[in-house]
């Protein structure tokens, strides 16, 4: 069984505010770390898939980083705005490709 | 482009019966993934098909089955219902190349109530 934890459960912030939170997973065997955006009555949306330790990814305001040998990934969030409040997962898919192991998730709420 | 398109968007079934539940993957996507999600918690795996072949399996019963069709849809049967099968299930599709899903496309999802 592959434990994907994320951290913290849910962050309640003001807008502006800059955010982090993090993603665990196991660091043997690693294939792909993917971060989604899940708004409530939608469907998540991938922000970003990693594949190389040290990766660096970026949209917009909304950046990831990933550390395969320690098993760890950061989304980062700057200046929040009202329309990032979502639930951020993400997803860890070891060298048997294919299916992947997501985490419960990170609630993210910012206030105006 | 439609994306991926479930349906129903919401069921009530009750306790024992039987459900289908049906995915129609993003045009170019042949590989279909069904999550279950129970409230507060993340999706979890359920089965993947490829090639009209369930090609990987999660941690749940056999009343939980499968299938794909040529046109690379795919459904989700559950039978014996139970109220814990209540939950939401996505199912996301994907392209596979040598051995490496991409595009992961999730789509709205099925809300199964069992009473």
């Amino acid at each position: 069984i592959l434990n994907v934890e994320q951290s913290p459960q849910s962050l309640h912030v003001q807008e502006g505010d800059s955010t982090n939170f993090t993603c665990s997973f196991p660091s043997s065997n690693f294939y792909a770390l993917h971060w989604y955006r899940w708004e409530t009555a939608k469907s998540p949306e991938a922000l970003f898939v990693m594949t190389l330790n040290g990766d660096e990814k970026k949209k917009g305001r909304i950046s990831a980083t990933l550390n395969t040998k320690e098993g760890y990934s950061y989304l980062y969030i700057k200046g929040s705005q009202p329309e990032d409040s979502a639930t951020y997962l993400c997803a860890f898919t070891h060298t048997n490709a294919g299916k992947s192991t997501f985490g419960d998730g990170t609630t993210l709420t910012v206030k105006p | 482009d439609a994306g991926v398109t479930q349906s129903p968007t919401h069921l009530i079934k009750t306790r024992g019966q039987q459900v289908t539940l049906r995915c129609s993957p993003k045009s170019g996507h042949d590989t279909v993934s069904w999550y279950q999600q129970a409230l507060g918690q993340g999706p979890q795996f359920i089965f993947q098909y490829y090639e009209e072949e369930e090609r990987q399996r999660g941690n749940f019963p056999d009343r939980f089955s499968g299938h794909q069709f040529p046109n690379y849809s795919s459904e989700l049967n559950v039978n014996a219902l139970l109220l814990g099968d209540s939950a939401l299930y996505l199912c996301a599709s994907s392209f596979l190349v040598q051995g490496v899903l991409y595009g992961y496309t999730f789509g709205s999802g099925t809300r199964l109530t069992v009473v």
